[in-house]
């Protein structure tokens, strides 16, 4: 079935210092994905999306890389600041047409100062 | 701009009693979502609706659980005789419109079934 799982459920990193956050999804066919910041007792915060017909998309101080080939996506965050510890959302969804935004589990970054 | 709205906030309740949560969707947003969040996992889709029409359950629970979104007022989502497992936080986001557009979140209810 269709899933989006992250490889590291925990990320620590140095204050200053660059953040990669990465994803997993199943279905070959999403064409839309979301990455979220969730910060304690919040509700989800967009932060930056890309399409399928593309791989890479910048915004301040975020990049999003998608490999449609190996169906992985990463998030980066340059000179990573307190303020970005969170947990970390990627959602997929499926092609022109659906709707549904399948969430992945999300992985917590903790900024050591 | 305000964003979506959610209320309450927090939201207890005892077991068999009822729970409705409500949730306002930006200005000039007509596509409302809801989800729900477990402790340390990622969100679940519930339901999509649109004013007056329900476009897809598919997430929700077959009983006790219903959604509403009228032609005037906010979208509610009803749990009837709550049990401890209903214990989450539940979010609702909202569209302009289906398919393409960014979902934009609100900060949730937290429900808590003693």
């Amino acid at each position: 079935g269709e899933s989006v799982g992250l490889h590291l459920p925990t990320l620590s990193v140095q204050e200053g210092d660059n953040s990669i956050i990465n994803c997993a999804y199943s279905n070959s066919a999403s064409d839309y994905f979301i990455w979220y910041k969730q910060e304690s007792g919040k509700g989800p915060q967009f932060i930056i999306d890309i399409r399928s017909n593309m791989d890479k998309r910048q915004g301040q101080r975020v990049t999003v890389l998608l490999n449609k080939t190996v169906k992985h996506l990463s998030l980066q965050i340059a000179a990573t600041q307190p303020g970005d510890s969170a947990v970390y959302f990627c959602a997929e969804k499926g092609p022109s047409g659906t709707y549904k935004y399948i969430f992945g589990t999300g992985t917590r970054l903790k900024v050591l100062a | 701009n305000a964003g979506v709205m959610q209320n309450p906030r927090h939201l207890v309740r005892r077991r068999g009693q009822e729970a409705r949560l409500r949730c306002s969707p930006m200005k000039g947003h007509s596509h409302v979502y809801w989800y729900r969040q477990l402790p340390e996992e990622g969100l679940k889709f519930m339901v999509y609706l649109q004013k007056e029409n329900i476009i897809d359950e598919s997430g929700m629970p077959k009983e006790r659980f219903s959604a509403e979104f009228p032609k005037e007022g906010p979208s509610i989502l009803r749990i009837q005789q709550v049990v401890r497992g209903d214990s989450a936080a539940y979010f609702c986001a909202s569209s302009p419109r289906s398919g393409e557009e960014t979902q934009y979140f609100g900060p949730g209810t937290r429900l808590l079934v003693l």
